[in-house]
């Protein structure tokens, strides 16, 4: 079955280091994003990409970066992880075809930054 | 600037009954609306959308309504299960031509239904 997978799963590290999470989808969707999602602040568009070499900033961009090599993957990097980055980070992709806008989600990556 | 809003971040709910989840928009540009569902630890998935040609859809125990000139739109729940228990976001798009589009999240409902 085509899914969407998000790796690690839980990281903790230390501020100033490079950090970067994985997202994985088989479904050959055209669109991938990634959000955060802090409480009161519900999901917050940090990066997404519309293909394969397209990549634009969302709302909470600064001091991360995404580059998008292939249909499958949009790994994030921390450039050097802040304890404002403290968070939960999901992955989405949708087909960008057809006039569907239903994004599918992955499992997320819970980050600790001490 | 919050453009779409939640303003409940928690409803109780006995089982059986219905489950009201209210969401405000203040972009005039948005014309698709969609609601997720999200359990602890997993992430979230879609439950229901609804354009802004239509002022209702309905998917079983789930029905979305939308008042456009009030920029208004509520996902109600009937009758309401215990596996409802979860949050649920609202989120906003703008039709593109090319079908590509992001998405504006609310801040999320936490929905808890009472055996």
């Amino acid at each position: 079955d085509a899914e969407i997978t998000q790796s690690p799963r839980h990281k903790i590290t230390e501020t100033g280091r490079q950090v970067t999470l994985a997202c994985h989808q088989t479904w050959n969707h055209n669109n991938m994003f990634w959000y955060r999602q802090d409480l009161g602040h519900g999901l917050r568009l940090i990066h997404y990409s519309y293909g394969v070499h397209d990549t634009n900033k969302g709302e909470v961009s600064d001091g991360y970066s995404v580059s998008r090599s292939n249909t499958e993957d949009l790994p994030l990097t921390l450039e050097s992880a802040a304890s404002s980055q403290t968070s939960v980070y999901f992955c989405a992709s949708s087909p960008g075809t057809g006039g569907t806008y239903e994004q599918y989600f992955g499992p997320g990556t819970r980050l600790t930054v001490t | 600037d919050q453009q779409v809003k939640q303003n409940s971040p928690s409803l109780s709910v006995q089982e059986g009954r219905i489950s009201i989840l209210n969401c405000d928009y203040t972009n005039s540009m948005f014309d698709y609306f969609l609601w997720y569902k999200k359990y602890p630890a997993e992430g979230p998935t879609f439950l229901i959308s609804i354009s802004s040609i239509k002022d209702k859809n309905e998917d079983g125990r789930f029905t979305v309504f939308l008042n456009k000139s009030a920029k208004h739109l509520s996902l109600h729940i009937v009758p309401s299960q215990p596996g409802d228990s979860a949050v649920y976001f609202c989120a906003a798009s703008a039709i593109s031509n090319f079908g590509n589009e992001k998405l504006t999240f609310g801040t999320g409902t936490r929905l808890t239904i009472i055996p």
